[in-house]
């Protein structure tokens, strides 16, 4: 069974552009969660999405946004770009939402801002 | 606030002994648990989960234990062995938040050879 894929890999922006970043999570798995990585802060939660509905939202800024297709396939936009916003993007699929389902990695995008 | 905290920032151990590596948490609300293992420029890979009905479960090498009256949590790997240097995250969830888990900052076992 194929893992989670993200693409790109890695992404090199420059302050004030949008980026946005793909998921697509295993089959037959049908939340989609993401979560932001950096040295100082770990692994923090972004947002879910389950059956193409945004299920829960973290403590991130509006410039923040995503949406889930019919698929089950994610994408995540960031708009008007910060230096902070450099870090490692993780996507990650689950079975059900709502707990008691783990969370599958993919190999996450690395955003750089310069 | 840090809801889930892994004390530890490394860990060194021989191979062949036990590892073991904690985890705590402050909500009483968390009912799931979660670890996982991550290499350099990979995702996290999971290993092994427990819910709060349960204070131990078994995987392999891998086990977790769970005390809730302490909210700790500890992951045991028996016996080490040099590829499981790695990055360890423990991660908890739980209320009606979906699939919004609470990770730790990360051991870093070195298993020495």
């Amino acid at each position: 069974k194929a893992g989670v894929t993200q693409t790109p890999r890695y992404l090199i922006k420059t302050r004030g552009q949008q980026v946005t970043l793909s998921c697509s999570p295993i089959s037959g798995h049908r939340s989609v969660s993401w979560y932001q990585q950096t040295p100082g802060q770990g692994l923090q939660f972004l947002f879910e999405y389950f059956s193409e509905t945004q299920r829960n939202k973290g403590n991130f800024p509006g410039r923040f946004s995503g949406r889930q297709f019919s698929n089950s396939r994610s994408e995540m936009n960031v708009s008007t770009l910060e230096l902070g916003d450099s870090a490692l993007y993780l996507c990650a699929s689950s079975q059900r939402t709502g707990g008691g389902s783990p969370l599958h990695f993919g190999n996450g995008t690395r955003l750089t801002v310069t | 606030d840090q809801q889930v905290k892994q004390n530890s920032p490394s860990l060194s151990v021989q191979e062949g002994r036990i590892s073991i590596l904690n985890c705590d948490y402050t909500n009483s609300m968390f009912d799931y648990f979660l670890w996982y293992k991550k290499y350099p420029a990979e995702g996290p890979t999971f290993l092994i989960s427990i819910s709060s009905i349960k204070d131990k479960n078994e995987d392999g090498r891998f086990t977790v234990f769970l005390n809730k009256s302490a909210k700790h949590l500890s992951l045991h790997i028996v016996p080490s062995q040099p590829g499981d240097s790695a990055v360890y995250f423990c991660a908890a969830s739980g209320g009606d938040t979906g699939n919004q888990f609470y990770f730790g900052t990360g051991t870093s076992l070195t298993v020495i050879p």
